[in-house]
């Protein structure tokens, strides 16, 4: 049974750094791309970045490059979301997300990010 | 701006069928790639209702079914209930962007 668990999110003031972490389960985990996604209060799914299986790769939303960095340690089935330069317009929940062609798609529960001053 | 398009609400009576569009382009939904669809409650994580088009998980009533058709996939639902009631988003993968796009979500009414 996969499972993914997401830890980190608080509420941080603006222009500051938080650090999400997503742990996987049941599943062969440094073969797979894992995602971010995100929703903002009452908004709809954003996607925010992906990594590849090895951590070579990775790709970011427009809104977040240059400022996000996803990265992962496969030796603990663990990836991570590193934030910076976190603006108010970044509160959401973040879910971490694992999805395959022709394959269920499985996401956490979230973990809420609150940016305010 | 969502990268899919889908309708902002659908609305039928119970019993009645309804049907969610979900428009991509070439380098999502008409590229081949896997469309998901996800049901989601206010306050709650979505969850998923069809996956790679046509798929339904266990649990899921054989009265919501997925279709793809070029650039654009459908949910139906048939024999609506009022614990349908939800925001639907579709969901798929983007070539050009190297990433996941949704749409901005239906919200049906029953």
């Amino acid at each position: 049974q996969v499972q993914l668990v997401e830890s980190g999110g608080g509420v941080v003031q603006p222009g500051s750094s938080l650090r999400l972490s997503c742990v996987g389960s049941g599943f062969t985990f440094k073969k797979d791309a894992l995602y971010w996604v995100r929703q903002a209060p009452g908004k709809g799914l954003e996607w925010v970045a992906v990594i590849s299986g090895d951590g070579r790769t990775a790709y970011y939303a427009d809104s977040v490059k240059g400022r996000f960095t996803i990265a992962r340690d496969n030796s603990i089935n663990t990836f991570y979301l590193e934030m910076s330069g976190l603006r108010v317009e970044d509160t959401a929940v973040f879910y971490c997300a694992r999805t395959n062609y022709a394959a269920y798609p499985d996401w956490g529960q979230g973990t809420l990010v609150t940016v305010s001053s | 701006q969502s990268v899919l398009a889908q309708p902002p609400s659908v609305s039928g009576a119970p019993g009645q069928r309804v049907t969610i569009s979900c428009t991509g382009t070439t380098s999502n939904i008409g590229g081949g790639y896997d469309v998901h669809w996800y049901r989601q409650l206010p306050g709650t994580a979505p969850k998923v209702v069809i996956y790679a088009i046509t798929k339904r998980p266990s649990g899921v009533p054989d009265r919501f079914s997925g279709s793809r058709s070029g650039t654009s996939a459908s949910l139906a639902i048939t024999g609506l209930q009022a614990e349908d009631e939800a925001d639907y988003y579709c969901q798929s993968y983007d070539s050009s962007l190297h990433g996941l796009v949704f749409g901005p979500g239906t919200k049906v009414t029953v």
